[in-house]
């Protein structure tokens, strides 16, 4: 079974800083999908990044990158320029391909210092 | 509209009620989810319908009871639980598994 780690249970950042948020996962599968997902206190989980395993490209969406280590099956978050409204669970999560089950890990609470 | 909607958004009943839980999707999304969130936990799966039918059960109680009435709502039928089941319940949608999940905001669930 798939499984997805998430060693980092609290981590916290400045303001504007960056930080690194780190996710690892056991597969044998060559067809699957890694995402970050992000859950505020407002309680809604809300997609951050998406990255497909047959893409050597790391995924960027604005402030949030991931390098993609497919050898190492490591997953990590970066997060530029931190802002106060980072701060929320971040989830990394797992999809097979075809499969519509998501593994989550078990989250890191990100706290932004003004 | 990307939104899916829950309602209620807090609820609160005793061990011997019937209630449900509702999700709405107006994105045409073809799988519905359900899952159960303990406070500072990951959300745990519970049921998946594709296309309105019934796909995946976590094997969970039978107290809990899914139904997916049309492409556009799911609903989660509740009866007799106990306050262990007291949790945040959310709905999620997705075109395909391995797109984009959106989440409701929960509904907050309180067994009394």
């Amino acid at each position: 079974a798939q499984t997805v780690t998430q060693s980092q249970p609290e981590m916290s950042v400045q303001e504007a800083e960056t930080v690194t948020l780190s996710c690892t996962y056991d597969t044998s599968e060559s067809d699957y999908y890694l995402f970050w997902y992000k859950q505020p206190p407002s309680r809604q989980m809300i997609l951050v990044i998406r990255q497909e395993a047959y893409k050597q490209q790391n995924a960027t969406e604005n402030r949030f990158s991931v390098n993609f280590q497919k050898a190492a099956k490591s997953f990590s978050l970066k997060i530029s320029d931190s802002q106060l409204g980072d701060a929320a669970m971040y989830f990394c999560a797992y999809s097979q391909g075809g499969s519509e089950k998501l593994v989550f890990g078990k989250g890191t609470k990100l706290t932004v210092n003004p | 509209d990307t939104e899916v909607t829950q309602t209620p958004k807090h609820l609160v009943m005793g061990m011997t009620n019937k209630k449900s839980l509702k999700c709405e999707q107006h994105m045409g999304h073809r799988a519905m989810y359900w899952y159960k969130q303990k406070a500072k936990k990951p959300p745990e799966l519970m049921f998946v319908y594709s296309y309105e039918k019934l796909s995946i059960n976590e094997s969970v109680p039978s107290r809990f009871s899914p139904e997916c009435p049309n492409s556009s709502l799911l609903n989660l039928h509740l009866h007799a639980l106990q306050p262990e089941d007291s949790a945040l319940y959310l709905c999620a949608s997705s075109d395909r598994g391995y797109t984009e999940a959106f989440f409701g905001q929960g509904t907050r669930l309180t067994v009394v």
